[in-house]
């Protein structure tokens, strides 16, 4: 099945840093990827989508400032918290959409867990 | 009211018993069915994906779909420990905005040996 990565896995950052996380399909071109945030026990809250080469999507309620995404490439996207705060400590999952493949739908990076000091 | 309705659990089984799954919906427009699973502090993993009402199988797994009812079902048959996860319905309408994927609140199973 398709393969999409994160990095880091965790990280721990003191309040009023920034931090990057990269999303990366490995072995398929994803001309849209997503990112999620998940606290504990409840399910994925999607934040943005992403394409290609053109400006992210923002849900609503999502401050575009504070959650900057950028996709450079086919096989690449990046997420950067700007001043970190302790409430933005939580469960960041991005996802890839393969449409290329059989099932024409998105697979999900093993996650990057966000803490906030 | 939420677009899609999952029983969060969590639901204890013994091992080797069938694990039996499900969503309910709200929007006819949802075409597109897919079950994942996630294990604690782990992305989820796409398990099944169908677009047609009917059964699907796939191993010990059969996704079923009934538009007319607005259902879904997930059957893990034999289960082990090692399906202890939270189990995830998501649907996407035929022309989804942007591609998106609506999920339900997720399914806590264990199976205990």
């Amino acid at each position: 099945g398709a393969v999409v990565s994160q990095h880091p896995s965790r990280v721990i950052c003191k309040s009023g840093t920034s931090v990057k996380i990269e999303c990366r399909s490995l072995d398929f071109q994803a001309t849209t990827m997503f990112w999620y945030r998940q606290f504990p026990k409840q399910s994925l809250m999607l934040m943005a989508t992403s394409n290609e080469g053109s400006k992210a999507t923002y849900e609503q309620g999502v401050e575009k400032d504070k959650f900057l995404i950028n996709h450079a490439s086919l096989t690449l996207s990046t997420l950067t918290v700007t001043s970190a705060h302790p409430e933005d400590s939580s469960f960041y999952i991005c996802s890839a959409r393969d449409g290329g493949g059989a099932a024409d739908t998105q697979y999900f990076g093993p996650g990057t867990r966000l803490t906030v000091l | 009211q939420k677009e899609v309705e999952q029983d969060p659990g969590p639901l204890s089984v013994p091992e080797g018993a069938i694990v039996s799954l499900n969503c309910t919906y709200s929007n006819s427009a949802f075409q597109y069915f897919m079950w994942y699973r996630q294990y604690s502090r782990k992305g989820p993993e796409l398990l099944m994906y169908t677009y047609s009402s009917g059964n699907k199988e796939d191993g010990r797994f059969t996704a079923q779909v009934d538009k007319s009812s607005k259902y879904i079902s997930l059957f893990i048959r034999d289960s082990q420990p090692s399906d202890s996860a939270t189990y995830l319905c998501a649907m996407k309408r035929i022309k989804a905005a942007g591609n998106k994927l609506t999920f339900g609140g997720g399914t806590r199973v264990l199976v205990k040996p």
